[in-house]
């Protein structure tokens, strides 16, 4: 079946830790997105990619890094510098489509949590 | 800014009843609005995309409206059941030069009791 399947579903972050989550898709789309979710606020956007090798920052990219190397995968790095890093993850993806009017679908998250 | 409101933030109902969600939205150039659904602990599941020039789509017992002049959106949803239990989400995608993307609400926590 096509989907975006982000990995793992938990993860542990200690003190100055980095901790990448993965996200991969088989849908074929061309941009990818990451989004944070926090309790009691709408989702917001951190980094965003429209084609291989390029990415652009979202709202809240600071303490963040993101790569785009293949078509299919759109890693997301929390860096030590993310001070509040605990929080709900979502990749998303969508067929760039002219005027960007293609639906985005989404994985099913991660959740990051301070040890 | 691109400012999205969901209206009421949360709402409880029987089973059976036909209910509305609210949506509303600050500025009115935008490419389309879409409604997500999402389960505790998971993520969005597209329920409905609506292009601008659009004024209605309709899945199942969903039915969404567009008034992109009133900056208002609603998801109608008929003969509520349990399984409607979730948080409703909408997102719209402003208009603008280069890529937009998308802009969400906070969403409506909707609880249909047996």
């Amino acid at each position: 079946d096509g989907g975006i399947t982000q990995s793992p579903k938990y993860l542990f972050r200690k003190e100055g830790q980095n901790v990448t989550l993965s996200c991969e898709q088989n849908l074929n789309h061309d941009a990818m997105y990451w989004y944070r979710q926090d309790p009691g606020q709408g989702l917001r956007l951190i980094y965003y990619s429209q084609i291989v090798n390029d990415f652009q920052k979202g709202d809240i990219a600071e303490g963040y890094s993101v790569s785009r190397e293949k078509k299919e995968s759109f890693p997301l790095t929390v860096t030590s510098a993310q001070k509040n890093p605990t929080a709900f993850y979502l990749c998303a993806s969508s067929m760039s489509g002219s005027q960007g009017n293609q639906p985005q679908h989404f994985g099913d998250g991660t959740r990051l949590s301070i040890l | 800014k691109q400012e999205v409101t969901q209206i009421p933030a949360a709402l409880s109902v029987p089973e059976g009843e036909n209910l509305v969600l609210n949506c509303s939205f600050t500025d009115s150039a935008i490419y389309n609005l879409q409604w997500f659904r999402q389960d505790p602990g998971k993520g969005l599941t597209s329920l409905l995309l609506i292009q601008s020039s659009q004024r209605e789509q309709t899945s199942g017992r969903l039915n969404a409206s567009l008034d992109k002049s009133s900056g208002r959106s609603t998801l109608y949803i008929a003969a509520s059941q349990p399984g409607d239990s979730a948080t409703y989400l909408c997102a719209v995608r402003p208009l603008g030069s280069g890529y937009s993307t998308l802009t969400f609400g906070k969403g409506t926590m909707l609880l249909v009791s047996p």
